[in-house]
């Protein structure tokens, strides 16, 4: 089946440690993105990549850290810079890059909580 | 950047009723998608409409761009509607982004 595969689906992180979500899609998308929500919020975009070896910050990419090797993988690090990192964390790609209008897929998502 | 404006911020209903949520956006948008989040987190697409209107099933969504707003209709409201609703829009432009409302809570109750 087609989609946008994280894991793990909970994370338990010490303080101080960093820690790396897994993204993998399927559907040959472009673009690839990491959105934050914190509890009663909307999301928060954090990075995106319109292509391979390519990404740019979103509005809150303080304490974050990404990379785009394959087309199909987008993992987020998530440092010990980042103050608040308890949230969870959502992945999505589109076909099209950002301003095209494309319609947007998101994962199933990572909680991820520091201990 | 663009504002979304997300209304009411909860709504209880019995089931069967019928409700409709609204967005309001502050710019144009080439992209607006509702989403529907249910309690296990996972967004799930309901209505990709920068314009227009479309039906699926119970819901059905309308957007009039030129007056910067959507609404979700939703009939014969069940209990797995629960949830947060929310509206995302993308303005046009390079770099532009998918920008997120508060969302809309809903109960649905038996």
């Amino acid at each position: 089946d087609g989609g946008i595969t994280q894991s793990p689906k909970y994370l338990f992180r010490k303080e101080g440690q960093n820690v790396t979500l897994s993204c993998e899609q399927n559907l040959n998308h472009d673009a690839m993105y990491w959105y934050r929500q914190d509890p009663g919020q909307g999301l928060r975009l954090i990075y995106y990549s319109q292509i391979v070896n390519d990404f740019q910050k979103g509005d809150i990419a303080e304490g974050y850290s990404v990379s785009r090797e394959k087309k199909e993988s987008f993992p987020l690090t998530v440092t010990s810079a980042q103050k608040n990192p308890t949230a969870f964390y959502l992945c999505a790609s589109s076909i099209l890059p950002p301003g095209n209008g494309a319609e947007a897929f998101f994962g199933q998502g990572t909680r991820l909580t520091v201990v | 950047g663009i504002q979304v404006e997300q209304s009411p911020p909860d709504l209880i209903l019995q089931e069967g009723a019928n409700s409709t949520l609204r967005c309001n956006f502050s710019d144009s948008v080439n992209n607006l998608q509702w989403f529907h989040q249910n309690p296990w987190g996972q967004l799930i697409n309901l209505f990709y409409i920068p314009s227009g209107t479309k039906q699926n099933g119970r819901l059905s969504a309308t957007t009039v761009a030129t007056e910067r707003y959507s609404l979700l209709y939703i009939s014969s409201s069940q209990t797995t509607d629960s949830g947060v609703y929310f509206c995302a829009v993308e303005p046009p432009g390079a770099n532009s982004k998918l920008t997120f409302g508060k969302g809309i809570t809903l109960s649905v109750r038996p």
